[in-house]
């Protein structure tokens, strides 16, 4: 069955520094999104991708945020300059439409910022 | 007003009993409708979607929609100790494009 993988699976980082964080999405989806999950409180949307743009980004989506599909597979995220407040699971996750079609999580990208 | 709020537990059940879960939202607008399970540790797992009015049945799940009281449940029947995880409301506004709303999850144990 096919998955979302996400890459790599913990990463460890100062304070200050740039991070990217790697996704494939499902092949024949067209949609991704970015998500994430501070320690011990709810999931929260940062964004939403389509056809090698943003659709749709929440207020965490700051200018310290970036996405980028740089080939026809890798779905990437990265932030300039980490914050301790950073630190959280990051879940990458695609589906084939954004109306009623439901999205797949990839394993989650745990980030330690310190 | 939270977005999606669902009862944090945890919500404790025998081996064999029917589970209730339950969930709450605040746009009035919203059209689709989500429950994913969590592991801990692990990412959402999507369980069932519910886009109308009424209960929709998959193997021991049953979702239930309620759009004018704003509700929506999950019922897992049968429940077995391998069920016990957080389990995840999600919503889909209707002035949203993919966006999906958490609840920050019912965390259900099932005792053998």
């Amino acid at each position: 069955e096919p998955e979302v993988t996400q890459t790599p699976s913990h990463q460890v980082t100062q304070m200050g520094q740039e991070v990217i964080l790697r996704c494939v999405p499902i092949s024949n989806h067209l949609y991704f999104y970015w998500y994430r999950q501070i320690l011990g409180q709810k999931v929260e949307f940062l964004v939403s991708f389509y056809n090698n743009e943003i659709s749709e980004k929440s207020e965490i989506f700051d200018d310290q945020f970036s996405v980028e599909r740089p080939d026809g597979s890798n779905f990437t995220l990265k932030i300039r300059s980490t914050k301790l407040e950073d630190s959280a699971m990051y879940f990458c996750a695609s589906s084939t439409s954004q109306s009623y079609n439901e999205q797949f999580f990839g394993p989650g990208t745990r980030l330690t910022v310190l | 007003q939270k977005e999606v709020e669902q009862n944090s537990g945890p919500l404790s059940v025998p081996e064999g009993a029917i589970a209730s879960l339950n969930c709450t939202y605040s746009d009035r607008g919203s059209q689709s409708f989500f429950w994913y399970r969590q592991y801990s540790g692990k990412s959402p797992e999507l369980i069932m979607f519910i886009y109308s009015n009424g209960d929709k049945e998959d193997g021991r799940f049953t979702a239930q929609l309620n759009k004018a009281s704003q509700y929506v449940s999950l019922l897992i029947r049968d429940s077995q100790p391998s069920d016990s995880a957080t389990y995840l409301c999600a919503v889909r506004r209707g002035s949203t494009l993919g966006r999906l709303y958490f609840g920050r999850g019912t965390q259900l144990t099932v005792w053998p």
